[in-house]
C-alpha cells in the first residue's frame, strides 16, 4: 500500500522569510513521481512542483524547492522569500511510475504574517 | 483557455435524494477522477476513468455511481446509499503521459440539509 503522511498540519512564516513543509512517503515501488500541490481559500488545486523518483537532482520552480531524500522517502518543500500569496493549503502526492491514483496527504495550512 | 468546469459551485441535497455532479474537461485529456475532500483527511479517490466507457471505484467509491459515454465529461452521482455525502468534490484530469500530473476543476460544494 501507498501512504503519504504530512505530519505538521498547520505551519506560519513571517512575510519574506523561509519555510520548509514536511512529507514522508512508503511505498515498495523503485519508480514513482511526486507533488506538491497548493489549494489557496478560492479552492482552486494548483501544481506546485514534481520530482521525478530516478532523477537525483532536486526539482526547482522559481521559490519553490524540493529536498528529495529517496532512501529516507521524504519530500520536502522550500518556500523562500515567502508572500502573502503564498498562504493557502499545501498537499503532498505520489503517483508510481505506471499508476493512475495519486495519493495524498492530508496537508499543511500555511499562514504568512506580514 | 482549456481547463476543467465543475458544476454547480454549492449544491444543496435532501435526506434519500440522488444528485448529480457535473464535471467537463476540454483538455483533451484521457483519464477523469473523482475525489472527495473533508477537513483532515486529505482528498480521497471515489472513481476513476482512463477512456470512455470504463471507469474503476477507488477507496471510497460505496454511495457514488459515475458514467464516462463522452470523453470530455466525467459526471458523479451522490445516491441516498452514500450516508454521509456532506463534502467537497473536486474533479480532475491528466494526460496518460508518465509525468502527468492533474488538473483539477474549481470544486463542487455539496451539503446535506
Amino acid at each position: 500500500a501507498q501512504t503519504v503522511t504530512q505530519s505538521q498540519p498547520e505551519m506560519s512564516v513571517q512575510e519574506a522569510e523561509t519555510v520548509t513543509l514536511s512529507c514522508t512517503y512508503d511505498t515498495s515501488e523503485s519508480d514513482y513521481y511526486l507533488f506538491w500541490y497548493k489549494q489557496p481559500p478560492s479552492r482552486q488545486m494548483i501544481l506546485v512542483i514534481r520530482q521525478e523518483a530516478y532523477k537525483q537532482q532536486n526539482a526547482t520552480e522559481n521559490r519553490f524547492s524540493v529536498n528529495f531524500q529517496k532512501a529516507a522517502k521524504s519530500f520536502s518543500l522550500k518556500i523562500s522569500d515567502s508572500q502573502l500569496g503564498d498562504a493557502a493549503m499545501y498537499f503532498c502526492a505520489f503517483r508510481i511510475f505506471t499508476g493512475n491514483q495519486f495519493y495524498f496527504g492530508t496537508g499543511t495550512s500555511l499562514t504568512v504574517i506580514p | 483557455d482549456g481547463g476543467i468546469t465543475q458544476s454547480p459551485k454549492y449544491l444543496f441535497r435532501k435526506e434519500g435524494q440522488n444528485v448529480t455532479l457535473s464535471c467537463e474537461q476540454n483538455l483533451n485529456h484521457d483519464a477523469m477522477y473523482w475525489y472527495r475532500q473533508d477537513p483532515g483527511q486529505g482528498l480521497r479517490l471515489i472513481y476513476y476513468s482512463q477512456i470512455v466507457n470504463d471507469f474503476q471505484k477507488g477507496d471510497i467509491a460505496e454511495g457514488y455511481s459515475v458514467s464516462r459515454e463522452k470523453k470530455e465529461s466525467f459526471p458523479l452521482t451522490v445516491t441516498s446509499a452514500q450516508k454521509n455525502p456532506t463534502a467537497f468534490y473536486l474533479c480532475a484530469s491528466r494526460r496518460t503521459v508518465l509525468l502527468g500530473g492533474y488538473t483539477f476543476g474549481s470544486g463542487t460544494r455539496l451539503t446535506v440539509v
